[in-house]
């Protein structure tokens, strides 16, 4: 049973750019979470989704940043027009349909130049 | 101010030491509190998981304590190994919610 896949695990953009990171949760998992990780800092919160539906993104900057998990296929974190301040390694997060016990994934490093 | 503070931010060992790294929160209630261990470049993987009635939950060679009164936590590592350098994670959960709330993280470094 393959664990939680993040791709790519290396993102570099330019300034200006969008950037697109997925998630596959764990099989049989049908919640996903995103999170941020800035460098020294701890892991933030930032939006639970379930198949289809937006649980809570509150911690999801309101602009730029948007989050799907479609019926098929893995959960994407768009960040559109990227800044300096978007690097950060971005986790994501899948649990079962019942309890919140969450594995993580490999994460995706995002750099901005 | 950050709900989970941990101490030290880092700190180097000799490989066979022992080390003990803590926690402190401020969440309440809570429903759990989880030690996490993130390698280098990877995804952090849980260690122990401890219900607030719950005192001293081990893996192996970790242990981990819970004082509930003074809101405290610790991780204690036996015998470390070159595998231990690492950062390690408190993580403190409401009840029946999703929402973890992570301290910084202690980077442990084992040298030979």
């Amino acid at each position: 049973n393959a664990g939680v896949m993040q791709n790519p695990r290396h993102l570099v953009r330019r300034r200006g750019q969008e950037a697109r990171l997925r998630c596959s949760p764990m099989k049989g998992h049908s919640h996903v979470y995103w999170y941020r990780q800035l460098p020294e800092e701890g892991l933030k919160f930032m939006v639970y989704l379930q198949k289809e539906n937006i649980i809570d993104e509150s911690g999801m900057p309101k602009e730029r940043f948007s989050a799907e998990f479609p019926k098929e296929g893995p959960s994407i974190l768009r960040i559109q027009q990227v800044v300096r301040g978007d690097s950060a390694a971005y986790f994501c997060a899948s649990s079962p349909p019942v309890g919140y016990e969450q594995y993580f994934g490999p994460g995706t490093r995002l750099t901005v130049t | 101010k950050n709900q989970v503070e941990q101490s030290p931010q880092s700190l180097i060992i000799l490989e066979g030491k022992n080390c003990t790294l803590q926690c402190n929160y401020t969440v309440s209630p809570f429903s759990n509190l989880r030690w996490y261990k993130q390698d280098t470049g990877r995804g952090p993987v849980s260690l122990t998981i401890m219900t607030f009635s719950e005192n001293t939950k081990s893996n192996g060679r970790y242990t981990a304590t819970l004082d509930a009164d003074t809101k405290q936590s610790s991780l204690h590592i036996t015998a470390s190994q070159l595998s231990d350098s690492a950062s390690y994670i408190c993580v403190v959960s409401l009840p029946n919610d999703y929402k973890l709330s992570f301290g910084a993280g202690t980077t442990v470094t084992v040298r030979a």
